[in-house]
């Protein structure tokens, strides 16, 4: 079972560079999260989706967009890179809310110089 | 607003040695809590949970009690494996909406050597 497929796994940018972090899941789960992961910190979450056509901000939005076309992908845009943005960046699922198991994809590891 | 905070590590023990990682909360109400661990290379994965106060959650082996009148979950193994080393995390969530984002700790990197 794929479960939460994120792609790519690395990648260096420059500052000012744009890229899409992508995430597809094969659960047929309605939610859908992006979080970061700063060392030695928690993960903090970027934006949500309650399902496809839905989308809203967690608590550190600025500088990331999100769009959710169909139920199983959830890409994540970086517009203009700032070396603030330089972490850890994970894909996530679950069938009802926050409350529920959520299922997380390997990660994206991002550099920006 | 939520917080949660867990002891910072690497912990390394020996196998088979008892492990305790502690985590304590601040939250209003009536929270519930989870263990994630990540292993080398993968995503987070849920290890157990505990939805209201004096809940045990468990899970191979592992076991962590929801204690409200300390605001504590801390996560422990009687006898641990090289296969249990990892990182894990503690988190909480107030309510079942999707709005109601996970709260997680800093995450507490578990070396367990033969």
């Amino acid at each position: 079972n794929a479960g939460v497929t994120q792609t790519p796994k690395f990648r260096i940018l420059k500052i000012g560079q744009s890229m899409t972090l992508q995430c597809a899941q094969d659960m047929n789960h309605n939610y859908m999260y992006w979080y970061r992961q700063d060392p030695g910190m928690g993960l903090k979450l970027i934006y949500y989706s309650v399902g496809a056509g839905i989308t809203d901000k967690g608590e550190v939005p600025n500088g990331y967009n999100v769009s959710r076309s169909t139920t199983e992908d959830f890409p994540l845009r970086l517009e203009l890179a700032a070396p603030s943005q330089t972490s850890v960046y994970f894909c996530a699922s679950s069938q009802q809310g926050a409350g529920h198991e959520a299922f997380f994809g390997q990660g994206t590891r991002l550099t920006v110089v | 607003g939520n917080s949660v905070t867990q002891m910072e590590g690497p912990v390394t023990l020996s196998e088979e040695a008892f492990l305790t990682i502690n985590c304590t909360y601040t939250a209003t109400g009536y929270p519930s809590l989870f263990w994630y661990v990540q292993y080398p290379g993968e995503g987070l994965q849920l290890l157990l949970k505990a939805t209201k106060a004096d809940d045990k959650g468990s899970n191979k082996g592992f076991e962590a009690t929801y204690r409200k009148e300390t605001t504590s979950f801390h996560l422990e193994k009687g006898s641990v494996q090289v296969s249990d080393s990892a990182v894990y995390f503690c988190a909480l969530v107030k309510g079942n909406n999707a709005g109601n984002m996970l709260t997680f700790g800093g995450g507490t990197r578990l070396m367990v050597k033969p």
